[in-house]
């Protein structure tokens, strides 16, 4: 079946910095990619929807400016928390749609913690 | 706007009993329904796919239906083993590809 990576499964850093989650699509073409949060014991909550070469839709709440989304093949869409806070702190998750179809596949989560 | 309920949100059964998990949706205008798995600090794991013309699909212990008109689902989980505990998540969908919306999930847990 369909595979899809995040890179790095975890990440601690201290706040102020800023942190690159990458969402890879192993054995297929994704034209769209989502980024999904998720904070404790709670649901995933969409934050944007991004396709290969255009600009990401976020969703309402979702500052542009500080998740920043890059899709830049059909492989690989990137999510960066720019000045990251300890409220940032969440299980981030990417999930890749396959051209054609209307299944999504998702990533394994990246724990992100901010000191 | 799309939201998604389940209930319990929480459920306990002993190892072997039948088990029923509850999601329901208040936009019926869906284009499919998913059911996944979450173990705790893990990902996701996709279940059941029922598109919206489709009653229910089967897999394995597992049967998941789906009433569209009413904004219901249900997935029922048959001889329930103790590897069955995790967090069951139903997500409604739109047509290609678009975005998903998750219910609150239900916690569950299977006791030996």
């Amino acid at each position: 079946g369909a595979v899809v990576s995040q890179h790095p499964s975890r990440v601690i850093c201290k706040s102020g910095t800023s942190v690159k989650i990458e969402c890879r699509s192993l054995d297929f073409q994704a034209t769209t990619m989502f980024w999904y949060r998720q904070f404790p014991k709670q649901s995933l909550m969409l934050m944007a929807t991004s396709n290969e070469g255009s600009k990401a839709t976020y969703e309402q709440g979702v500052e542009k400016d500080k998740f920043l989304i890059n899709h830049a093949s059909l492989t690989l869409s990137t999510l960066t928390v720019t000045s990251a806070h300890p409220e940032d702190s969440s299980f981030y998750i990417c999930s890749a749609g396959e051209g054609g179809t209307d299944t999504q596949y998702f990533g394994p989560g990246t724990r992100l913690t901010v000191l | 706007k799309q939201e998604v309920t389940q209930i319990p949100a929480a459920l306990s059964v002993p190892e072997g009993e039948n088990l029923v998990l509850n999601c329901s949706f208040t936009d019926s205008a869906i284009y499919n329904l998913q059911w996944f798995r979450q173990d705790p600090g893990k990902g996701l794991t996709s279940l059941l796919l029922i598109q919206s013309s489709q009653r229910e699909q089967t897999s394995g212990r597992l049967n998941a239906s789906l009433d569209k008109s009413s904004g219901r689902s249900t997935l029922y989980i048959a001889a329930s083993q103790p590897g069955d505990s995790a967090t069951y998540l139903c997500a409604v969908g739109g047509r290609g590809n678009e975005k998903l919306t998750f219910g609150t999930g239900t916690r569950l847990t299977i006791i030996p």
